[in-house]
């Protein structure tokens, strides 16, 4: 099973002010075959179900706005907010989706206004 | 609009059986995998198994082979997860999932909420 490790697991954030969330793998996300980075980004706002915010390390799901972006690259991944806003206020979940069927999630990071 | 409506609350005691249900509005059911994920209480997300409902291939997360039975009815556009024994332990949140290959979760339902207790 590929592990997926969070840091911070709670990131308080004033806001206006940029957030950067990270994620490691325990195995490389790049497939050998296509080039593509199999890491996606979740937001559990509270109260809601999760929902895709960005999907193959760097694409945007249809919707979100482009103050999040993700980067990184093999094992190593980062998910910024540029300017924090008081709706992005919710916890953080990485996915690994190299792995199919056995995708995982990290634990979990939970952003909150200062 | 894609949807994913899930069936309701249950509560249920201990050894008893459960079948819960997702069914799919807005989208062409058998083109897709679907999945389960367990939410338990202030936890994190856990993938239990997907399914494909054109051929009803069902694929099991090592922690759930066993203990759950994934299911799907492509003529009612509608996926299902039942335990035939529930135990404390399975109480918790399920999200069906609509999984895209190039783009991973897309769509969520609500979340069905099962508690079990004696």
């Amino acid at each position: 099973e590929i592990v997926m490790t969070q840091t911070p697991l709670s990131l308080p954030v004033t806001p206006g002010e940029p957030a950067s969330i990270f994620c490691r793998s325990s195995q490389s996300l790049l497939g050998s075959d296509d080039g593509n980075t199999y890491l996606d980004w979740y937001l559990q706002k509270p109260g809601q179900s999760p929902q895709l915010l960005i999907y193959s390390l760097s694409y945007r799901a249809s919707g979100v706005p482009d103050r999040f972006s993700g980067s990184g690259s093999g094992t190593d991944f980062t998910l910024t907010i540029s300017r924090v806003e008081a709706e992005d206020v919710g916890i953080y979940y990485c996915m690994q989706r190299i792995d199919f069927p056995f995708y995982t999630f990290g634990q979990g990071t939970k952003l909150e206004l200062k | 609009e894609v949807q994913l409506v899930q069936s309701g609350a249950e509560m249920r005691k201990p050894g008893e059986s459960l079948k819960i249900s997702c069914k799919g509005f807005g989208l062409i059911f058998t083109s897709y995998w679907f999945g389960w994920v367990r939410q338990m209480p202030g936890k994190g997300l856990e993938l239990m198994g997907i399914v494909y409902p054109a051929d009803s291939d069902v694929r099991y997360s090592p922690s759930f082979e066993g203990q759950v039975t994934i299911s799907a009815d492509k003529s009612l556009n509608s996926l299902y997860l039942h335990w035939k024994s529930l135990n404390v332990a399975d109480a918790a949140i399920y999200y069906c999932v609509r999984l895209v290959s190039e783009a991973g979760f897309d769509h969520w339902g609500q979340g069905s909420l099962v508690a079990v207790s004696s």
